[in-house]
């Protein structure tokens, strides 16, 4: 099973600063990463596909990045409704599996 | 719009079943993989299992297998998740997710399943 460590696990930021979280896979799963974004009592919203690509209608201030097993969701500049957990997951191989999460806390 | 709509939720005591249903529309169901995700309270997510568009490949994650069925009925644009020898652990948000253009690309509103004696 290939497991995914995020890095924070939360993190309090101001509004307009520049957010980084980093996904790191436990072995190589090429560009086959995908980020998430869950804000509090609704479904997780994908945000990034394949490492770097942006979902639909996603705002440009999201981006991703990296390769292999080192990943990163930037999010430039943090807007106040940015508030959520955000989740990396892995579907290189079965089981498919999830990052255990980054809470982002508006300061 | 993509609609993912779930039902079938509820309180259910540990050896109990249940069946999750999982209405779809918005998007050509009957060409897509479907999935179930879940989330137990205040914790991360878990893939649980996935299905193709035709059924003809099935997936689970160890934890399930044996106890959860999954599967379609593509004349009714819908998805199931038939639950056996349920658990305290099973415990969680159920999540309907296709899988389009992306993997794991649109989420249902999500049903809780509370499995308590």
């Amino acid at each position: 099973e290939i497991v995914l460590t995020q890095s924070p696990d939360f993190q309090s930021v101001t509004p307009k600063e520049k957010v980084t979280i980093t996904c790191r896979a436990s072995q190589s799963i090429g560009s086959s990463l995908h980020w998430y974004q869950q804000k509090p009592d609704q479904s997780p919203k994908l945000l990034i596909k394949y490492a770097s690509q942006s979902f639909s209608g996603v705002p440009s201030r999201f981006s991703g990045s990296g390769s292999g097993t080192d990943f990163t969701l930037t999010i430039n500049p943090l807007e106040a409704e940015d508030a959520a957990t955000y989740y990396c997951h892995q579907s290189s191989s079965l089981p498919w599996t999830f990052g255990q999460g980054t809470k982002v806390e508006i300061k | 719009e993509v609609q993912l709509v779930e039902s079938g939720g509820g309180l259910v005591k540990p050896g109990g079943s249940l069946r999750l249903s999982c209405a779809a529309s918005g998007f050509t169901f009957t060409i897509y993989g479907m999935n179930w995700v879940r989330q137990a309270p205040g914790k991360g997510l878990e893939w649980v299992s996935s299905i193709s568009s035709s059924s003809s490949y099935i997936y689970y994650a160890d934890s399930v297998k044996g106890r959860f069925t999954i599967s379609r009925d593509n004349a009714k644009n819908s998805l199931y998740l038939q639950m056996n020898s349920l658990r305290a652990e099973d415990t969680a948000v159920y999540y309907c997710v296709s899988t389009m253009i992306a993997n794991l690309d649109c989420w249902g509103q999500g049903t809780l399943v509370t499995v308590s004696s």
